[in-house]
């Protein structure tokens, strides 16, 4: 079962910041936390991922709460083509590596 | 750099009947999950090859069955196909290094059974 919980849907406004939270209370301290997006009709794409630290690439920035229970994926500048499934995953450093996908945030981009 | 290719793009069967998809990984990638995602749902795992083994597996019965070649390339069979097995079948491949590597995921293969 996913060990995650994120809010059904939301919506952005182009060009404005899209924060999507995501919940991992019963994370351990050897899982990762990654997200990914899947645009309609497509397999999902990896976004970012983290273990304890605040990463930033050139997709996204991911914040991850001191206590590892909650996390927030920052799409600084929202498009269109952002509209998408966005799924906050939590994984093992060892052994277990498959990927345990739940519901996911639907977010719709608004023009 | 090819990332991960899937075949067929779509596919309808009959109830009954077996159904084999193929995947070939991202180049410098050895393993491949294999994933079925009904309409409006999350991505479900069937399983995963390692070396040519199947490494894990999810909840799915018997009748799911995969393979994986000497060249990493992976197949997904399905036999006495159900109305319930209508889903996009995706592939993902990544490094068997260890899971600080993200998976690459195909477009997947629509299946639709009638």
């Amino acid at each position: 079962d996913a060990k995650t919980t994120q809010p059904p849907s939301m919506d952005c406004a182009e060009g404005r910041a899209a924060n999507l939270p995501c919940n991992h209370s019963t994370i351990s301290g050897n899982e990762y936390v990654y997200w990914y997006r899947q645009i309609h009709s497509q397999g999902p794409q990896y976004i970012i991922h983290g273990l304890k630290n605040n990463e930033t690439n050139e997709m996204a920035s991911l914040i991850i709460t001191e206590d590892r229970k909650s996390s927030t994926l920052i799409l600084p500048h929202a498009t269109l083509r952002d509209t998408a499934v966005y799924y906050c995953i939590v994984r093992n450093v060892v052994g277990d590596d498959k990927i345990i996908f739940g519901k996911g945030t639907r977010l719709h981009i608004l023009p | 750099d090819a990332g991960v290719t899937q075949s067929p793009t779509h596919l309808i069967k009959t109830r009954g009947q077996q159904v084999t998809l193929r995947c070939s990984p991202k180049s410098g990638h050895d393993t491949v999950s294999w994933y079925q995602q009904a309409l409006g749902q999350g991505p479900q795992f069937i399983f995963q090859y390692y070396e040519e083994e199947e490494r894990q597996r999810g909840n799915f019965p018997d009748r799911f069955s995969g393979h994986q070649f000497p060249n990493y390339s992976s197949e997904l069979n399905v036999n006495a196909l159900l109305l319930g097995d209508s889903a996009l079948y995706l592939c993902a491949s990544s490094f068997g290094g260890g899971p600080l590597y993200g998976y690459t995921f195909g477009s997947g293969t629509r299946l639709t059974v009638v």
